[in-house]
């Protein structure tokens, strides 16, 4: 199976509520970073979090990272219907605490937030 | 607006046709990279430059024969393409490859879409 994988693949949701996505990897990471994709458009960065790290906030969105799980978790309080797009999780694979220099997307969660 | 532009947003193209992506970052990034998204699978990564040198090819068809003639500017050309070849095709770029994490944040263009028959 591959590096990267997003739980849920699907999640509907009503604005107001909270949205978790929830990301597994399976290699040795340097850093993970979630990224949005809107409708076949593409892909803006949303925060990345290193792998000394263990939680990370961005305005709505707060992100965890449990590297001895090799998992990590997006969470997006307060939704809104603007908030509908597909969320991906990317590895940054290292070795010896160097990066590769390049990222390993998952699949995705799609979030649907209903007004 | 991400500063990162691809053209042309849409493609159509026969099998025998060559064609070229080309993709542009005003952003004073070093590394760029082409990835194809395809419905259902994850995007996966083609190639990978830093500072103008290919450092990863993941095994692509040699139908796919990228060009980075600097660090602002790649371009992908395309030859005797498969259906199985349409698909976006994604280019990003970041300040470094392989740098420490705040410099590979990649941004990304607005992709284009080929569709192959």
């Amino acid at each position: 199976s591959q590096q990267g994988e997003e739980d849920p693949q699907a999640l509907s949701i009503q604005e107001g509520e909270n949205a978790t996505m929830n990301c597994s990897y399976k290699t040795s990471i340097n850093n993970l970073q979630w990224y949005r994709q809107n409708s076949g458009r593409g892909l803006v960065h949303l925060i990345l979090i290193r792998s000394n790290e263990r939680e990370k906030h961005s305005g709505r969105l707060r992100v965890t990272l449990d590297t001895s799980k090799k998992s990590s978790s997006l969470l997006i309080t307060a939704s809104r219907a603007a908030d509908t797009a597909s969320y991906f999780c990317a590895t940054a694979e290292s070795s010896g605490g160097t990066s590769y220099g390049k990222l390993t997307f998952g699949q995705g969660t799609i979030l649907t937030v209903h007004p | 607006e991400t500063g990162v532009t691809q053209t042309p947003r849409h493609l159509v193209m026969g099998m025998t046709n060559k064609k070229s992506l080309k993709c542009e970052q005003h952003l004073g990034h070093n590394a760029m990279y082409w990835y194809k998204q395809s419905a259902k699978k994850p995007l996966e990564l083609m190639f990978v430059y830093n500072f103008k040198e290919q450092t990863e090819n993941n095994s692509v068809p040699s139908r796919f024969s990228p060009e980075c003639p600097n660090s602002s500017h790649l371009f992908l050309h395309l030859h005797t393409l498969q259906p199985e070849d349409s698909a976006l095709y994604l280019c990003a770029s970041s300040l470094l490859a392989g740098g420490p994490p705040s410099q590979e944040t990649q941004y990304f263009g607005p992709g284009t879409r080929l569709l192959v028959l």
